[in-house]
This record gives structure tokens, C-alpha cells and sequence, in this order.
């Protein structure tokens, strides 16, 4: 089946350090892949997104590289900061773009403190 | 982006009482609304796929009798909680999608309704 496994949080940085928050799939064929990201009292928003193998995503400062070999999608920023603060969900779609449903990780919860 | 909103954005019933959530695409036309349950701490689960003028599709294991799902217009979607109980306390989000356009094929996400039943 299809299924997202995400590392658990909390996670707690300060200001200007590096972040990685790992994500690893399971699906057959050639998912979709994407990070959302949910701030508070807010709904998700998509953040980027990668369509196929080798494919790197990125959007204000984060990147994420679809490495079909290991599974995985994890996000990573160089320096982040305070309003990086919120949660990020690893997810899945079948069909090459958000058409198909989507298949969620748990979400980590990030905190940047200055 | 466009723009998904919710109403209400919390909501505490009573045990036995029925609550109506309301999706709604604010800025494009949304032929197809996903309500997702997330619990805390957990994933976003799918309850539910509808599309506009025609009857939901129901994932597995969710009550289509307890979880009622209209979409009658390209910009509206409701989930209506029927005889609600302290088990269906949870986050509820709603996503659409649009048909092409300002709101492209994207889906876009509500902020959530929390709904607490005592």
C-alpha cells in the first residue's frame, strides 16, 4: 500500500541553524512527493513538491530531492528562522499531482527559537 | 493561493446531537472537497472524497450514515456529524480542488474545525 513515515518531533532549533526532517515512503509506481506546512490557527499549505525521480523541490529556503533509491524526501534548510516555526507534513499522491488522494506523514512540529 | 475557509472553527455539542461543519472555496470553483480527521500527535486520515453534484466515496472503515457529506454547489461542501459522541471529538479539514484556472488542479487546505463532544 501507500504510506508516509516521518520522523518524530518535537523538534527545537535556534535562530540561523540546520534542519532536517526526514521522510521515507512506501508506494508502488512513481508517487508524487510533497511538504506542506501548517502554521498556527492556519490550514495546510503546500510548500514544494517533486514529480518524479531525482527531482529537487524547493520554496523559500527549503529543498527536498526525490531519491527514488532510499525512499525518501527529507526537507532540509539551510538556516531557519523564528517564523519556520510550525508543522511540517510529508505526503504522497498517486497520479503525478495532487488529482489523487493524498497520503499524509504524521507531521513534526518545529520550533526556532531566536 | 486561493482561498479554503471553515465555519465553524470550534465547535463543543452535546452527546446525541448532531453538528454541521461547512467548507467553502472562497475564489475558484472546487468540483472536488476532501474531509480529512486528524488526532493529536497522528496523520492527516481521509474520511471521505466528494464531488460536486454527486454522491461522496466513503474510505474504508468510515460510517457514511455518521459522517454526511453534501456538495451542492462548486464552492460549497458540508460535513455534517449525525447523534455526535465523545469519540468523535477530533480535527476535521477540508481540502479543494479546483478545476482549472485561478484555482488550477492544486488542493487547498482549510484551517480545521475543532469539534468537542461532552
Amino acid at each position: 500500500g501507500n504510506s508516509v513515515t516521518q520522523m518524530e518531533g518535537p523538534v527545537t532549533l535556534s535562530e540561523e541553524a540546520f534542519l532536517t526532517i526526514n521522510c521515507t515512503y512506501t508506494a508502488t509506481g512513481y508517487p508524487s512527493l510533497f511538504w506542506y506546512v501548517q502554521y498556527p490557527g492556519e490550514g495546510l499549505q503546500l510548500l514544494l513538491k517533486a514529480t518524479k525521480a531525482d527531482d529537487k523541490g524547493s520554496n523559500k529556503g527549503f529543498e527536498a530531492t526525490y531519491r527514488k533509491e532510499t525512499t525518501s524526501f527529507h526537507l532540509e534548510k539551510g538556516s531557519v528562522q523564528v517564523s519556520d516555526s510550525a508543522v511540517y507534513f510529508c505526503a504522497l499522491s498517486r497520479g503525478g499531482s495532487t488529482l489523487g488522494r493524498l497520503y499524509f506523514g504524521r507531521g513534526t512540529q518545529l520550533t526556532v527559537w531566536p | 493561493g486561493a482561498v479554503v475557509s471553515q465555519h465553524p472553527s470550534w465547535v463543543i455539542c452535546k452527546s446525541g446531537t448532531s453538528v454541521k461543519i461547512e467548507c467553502r472555496s472562497l475564489d475558484f470553483q472546487a468540483t472536488t472537497m476532501f474531509w480529512y480527521r486528524q488526532f493529536p500527535k497522528q496523520s492527516l486520515m481521509l474520511m471521505a472524497t466528494s464531488n460536486e453534484g454527486s454522491k461522496a466515496t466513503y474510505e474504508q472503515g468510515v460510517e457514511k450514515d455518521k459522517f454526511l457529506i453534501n456538495h451542492a454547489s462548486l464552492t460549497l461542501s458540508t460535513l455534517t456529524v449525525t447523534s455526535a459522541h465523545p469519540e468523535d471529538s477530533s480535527f476535521y479539514i477540508c481540502s479543494a480542488r479546483g478545476t482549472s484556472g485561478r484555482g488550477g488542479y492544486e488542493q487547498y487546505f482549510g484551517p480545521g474545525t475543532r469539534l468537542t463532544v461532552t
